[in-house]
């Protein structure tokens, strides 16, 4: 099956340590995504990636770091200087292209809690 | 920048047609009409996409007016499964969807 997966889904960490949240997709799509979804409101773009080796920033990058070594993967890590980290945060692909890096395929996402 | 206006919520019953406008006056030419779903603690999950007049898929229509200010999502015969958010995206250039708060729709039986 094609897909993008996440890894943990629940994710705990103390204030002041970074953390680093896993995303991996086997759709063979150039275009890679990060966002962050806090309740009730819609998602943010964190960081983007058209192509392996380049990603640039999105709405809300402080705070987080990105590398795009290999076309499956895109981890992101969330580091101690992000100052409300806890959300839900959700990696997305899409294909090259304009009109079809709109259809974006999201993975289940990481719950984040900074205690 | 477009931006994109959608009501907070609404309700319908089951088997009925539920349709949901989405505002979006400035948007740029080159700029494509998406919408997604998205249940609790889910990722959203692509709906339909359109650029003008009337797209239809196997779960969905899509209709936009000459002018493109806005575009309405049409959902036949919904079941109570269908209740979910739903966001309204005008494509913005370079890969950048810009996601509203949505519009959280509710199926009663």
């Amino acid at each position: 099956d094609g897909g993008i997966t996440q890894s943990p889904k629940y994710l705990f960490r103390k204030e002041g340590q970074n953390v680093t949240l896993s995303c991996e997709q086997n759709l063979n799509h150039d275009a890679m995504y990060w966002y962050r979804q806090d309740p009730g409101q819609g998602l943010r773009l964190i960081y983007y990636s058209q192509i392996v080796n380049d990603f640039q920033k999105g709405d809300i990058a402080e705070g987080y770091s990105v590398s795009r070594e290999k076309k499956e993967s895109f981890p992101l890590t969330v580091t101690s200087a992000q100052k409300n980290p806890t959300a839900f945060y959700l990696c997305a692909s899409s294909a090259s292209g304009t009109a079809s890096s709109y259809e974006q395929y999201f993975g289940p996402g990481t719950r984040l809690t900074v205690t | 920048l477009a931006k994109t206006t959608q009501p907070i919520s609404m309700d319908s019953y089951e088997g009925q047609e539920v349709n949901i406008t989405c505002s979006h006056n400035n948007i740029a030419t080159n700029d494509y009409i998406t919408w997604y779903q998205q249940f609790p603690s889910q990722g959203p999950r692509f709906i339909i996409q359109g650029y003008k007049t009337k797209v239809t898929n196997e779960v969905a229509s899509l209709f936009i007016p000459a002018d493109r200010k806005s575009s309405t999502l049409s959902l036949p015969r919904v079941s109570l499964s269908d209740t979910a958010v739903y966001y309204c995206l005008v494509g913005d250039s370079n890969y950048q969807l810009i996601w509203g708060a949505g519009t959280k729709l509710i199926i009663k039986p």
